[in-house]
């Protein structure tokens, strides 16, 4: 049974900081990672997936990396923006099925 | 390309009553998840629906469920509601052809059972 845990539970940092938040997970067969955002009240932005195949995988300020054979995740913000505050969630399949088991997030705060 | 919708986006109901929600996937995308997510529990997985078939189930009792039609437009139905369904209703689609695709979600509907 897939678990997935984010470490730290919140974070607060001022403006400008590069950060990087962490995701395990128990069952290391995954064929993919999401990242995701959450902005408090809403529904989730995809930010990044990673193909199990890959380790890296960026967008903009955004970098993420998956580490399949130590069951880790590294979700990494380069000069953070307090627009960046939010919730950040990761999400490992559940066996080879399309369930996404979800760790219960990171929250962001970035101080001006 | 519009992306997923939900309605409604608030729903105020009591215990005993039931509630049904609806979400139209992305177009073109066939495969349409839903999650609960509570402060206590997080998100979890309800099930899915592909092409009019649920093709997987989380761990919910009875009362919940769903179906899909041949639009992908997919309805829940939650029966004789609790007090503990209160929860942000997220659903999600892909295109459900591959173990690799992104997931996108909804706004959610929120349910607040009293």
């Amino acid at each position: 049974k897939q678990e997935v845990t984010q470490i730290p539970a919140a974070l607060s940092v001022p403006e400008g900081e590069n950060l990087v938040l962490n995701c395990s997970f128990t069952d290391s067969a995954i064929y993919n990672l999401q990242w995701f955002r959450q902005d408090p009240g809403k529904g989730l932005t995809s930010l990044l997936l990673i193909q199990s195949s890959q380790r890296e995988q960026t967008s903009g300020r955004l970098n993420a990396s998956l580490d399949k054979s130590s069951g880790r995740s590294t979700l990494y913000i380069a000069a953070s923006q307090p627009g960046d505050s939010a919730t950040y969630l990761c999400a490992a399949p559940q066996g080879g099925s399309e369930k996404l088991v979800f760790g219960k997030g990171t929250k962001l705060t970035v101080n001006p | 390309k519009a992306g997923v919708t939900q309605t409604p986006r608030y729903l105020i109901k009591t215990r005993g009553q039931q509630v049904t929600l609806s979400c139209s996937p992305i177009s073109g995308h066939r495969s349409v998840s839903w999650y609960q997510q509570t402060p206590g529990q997080g998100l979890q997985f309800l099930f899915e629906y592909f092409s009019e078939t649920q093709r997987n189930k989380g761990n919910f009792p009875g009362r919940f469920s769903g179906r899909q039609f041949s639009n992908s437009r997919s309805e829940m139905n939650v029966s004789t509601l609790e007090l503990g369904d209160s929860a942000l209703y997220l659903c999600a689609s892909s295109l459900g052809l591959a173990k690799w695709e992104t997931q996108y979600f909804g706004p959610g509907t929120r349910l607040l059972v009293l």
